[in-house]
């Protein structure tokens, strides 16, 4: 089946270290994005990316990255520079063609620091 | 500054009755709006969208308003059912772009 696959679901680290959260999709989608979400702030962008090697940031780039090789997968990396990192985390994916609009998400990533 | 706004951060209602959820938006450029439906712990499921050049669309028991002079869009959901309580987000793209901002999110529930 077709999808966006979000690795791992559940992530702990301890304060100063970087993690990487996993997105793929078989979608053939070429945008992607990575959101996270906090209690009563909604969603917030992070990083997205339109096609292979290239991305912009979002409102909220400070202390993330991100890198597109392929097309199926969008990592995002959680660095130490991230001064509160304990979130959930999604991935979303679009298809880059006219009339499409919606954004597809992932199951989502909870990252919790020590 | 939050660009996309709900102001109501819950929401009740009997089954049966009809659901109004509302989102005000600040920036002109937004061309294209959508309404997310996300349960805890989960990715958002897409529900309905609606391009600027509109002022309605339907689908079932969902139907989308825009009111651009108003920057105010509303999703009205007749008849409400227990299983339509969850937590609803509105988005808007920025026109010519892939950037979509979203909303803080109103969660509602659906009284048997």
């Amino acid at each position: 089946d077709g999808g966006i696959t979000q690795s791992p679901k559940y992530l702990f680290r301890k304060e100063g270290q970087n993690v990487t959260l996993s997105c793929e999709q078989n979608l053939n989608h070429d945008a992607m994005y990575w959101y996270r979400q906090d209690p009563g702030q909604g969603l917030r962008l992070i990083y997205y990316s339109q096609i292979v090697n290239d991305f912009q940031k979002g409102d909220i780039a400070e202390g993330y990255s991100v890198s597109r090789e392929k097309k199926e997968s969008f990592p995002l990396t959680v660095t130490s520079a991230q001064k509160n990192p304990t979130a959930f985390y999604l991935c979303a994916s679009k298809y880059q063609g006219p009339n499409t609009g919606e954004l597809f998400f992932g199951e989502g990533s909870r990252l919790t620091v020590l | 500054d939050q660009q996309v706004k709900q102001n109501s951060p819950s929401l009740s209602v009997q089954e049966g009755r009809i659901s109004i959820l509302n989102c005000d938006y600040t920036n002109s450029m937004f061309d294209y709006f959508l309404w997310y439906k996300k349960y805890p712990a989960e990715g958002p499921t897409f529900l309905i969208s609606i391009s600027s050049i509109k002022d309605k669309n339907e689908d079932g028991r969902f139907t989308v308003f825009l009111n651009k002079s108003a920057k105010h869009l509303s999703l009205h959901i007749v008849p409400s059912q227990p299983g339509d309580s969850a937590v609803y987000f509105c988005a808007a793209r920025y026109s010519g772009t892939y950037k979509y901002i979203f909303g803080t999110g109103t969660r509602l529930k659906v009284l048997a």
